[in-house]
């Protein structure tokens, strides 16, 4: 299936350390963005990247997008502990227009 | 501005019964998707609505429905509940088709 693959599944940091986590996908895509949720909640937008991108930053947000090796990387830059939710990578393939695939997400906790 | 507004927030039903959910996209946006969201399955997507039409279904039997009025706001249905029906439902909204925003959800729960 066309569906992403988060790495690690769960992460647990300390506050002000950095945090990465890694999206695998199946096909070629059109966007993949990344997404947050906190327990239980609706998913905020975090930033999307186009497939003719390589890298993008949003404040504390890095994401990088491979296509050859179809992964994509979200970095958090000097994690608080508001930061604690889940992340979910979303992909669209190019031959299914506007539907959007998640990936299992990854659940990180940043330890005060 | 408003934010994507889905209602309720939560509901109990039972087996058999049917529940139909509501979500105000943002003001201008005109796609609307639906997501299902449990934990052993992750988010499915379910419908995308665009313009009044559906664009695009997921993988759900047709207990599963939809519509979106001339007002971009859009309804699903779900009939004859089953208890693997239970999950968060979220609804999204965009301009185009991309850069989605959720709301919050509706939590159904089906006894």
């Amino acid at each position: 299936s066309q569906q992403g693959e988060e790495d690690p599944q769960a992460l647990s940091i300390q506050e002000g350390e950095n945090a990465t986590m890694n999206c695998s996908y199946k096909t070629s895509i059109n966007n993949l963005q990344w997404y947050r949720q906190n327990s239980g909640r609706g998913l905020v937008h975090l930033i999307l990247i186009r497939s003719n991108e390589r890298e993008k930053h949003s404040g504390r947000l890095r994401v990088t997008l491979d296509t050859s090796k179809k992964s994509s990387s979200l970095l958090i830059t000097a994690s608080r502990a508001a930061d604690t939710a889940s992340y979910f990578c979303a992909t669209d393939a190019r031959d299914t227009g506007n539907q959007f695939y998640f990936g299992t997400g990854t659940s990180l906790t940043v330890i005060p | 501005k408003a934010g994507v507004t889905q209602t309720p927030r939560y509901l109990i039903k039972t087996r058999g019964q049917q529940v139909t959910l509501s979500c105000s996209p943002i003001s201008g946006h005109r796609s609307v998707s639906w997501y299902q969201q449990t934990p052993g399955q992750g988010l499915q997507f379910l419908f995308e609505y665009f313009s009044e039409t559906q664009r695009n279904k997921g993988n759900f039997p047709g207990r599963f429905s939809g519509r979106q009025f001339s007002n971009s706001r859009s309804e699903m249905n779900v009939s004859t509940l089953e208890l693997g029906d239970s999950a968060l439902y979220l609804c999204a909204s965009s301009p185009q088709g991309s850069g989605y925003t959720f709301g919050s959800g509706t939590r159904l729960t089906v006894v």
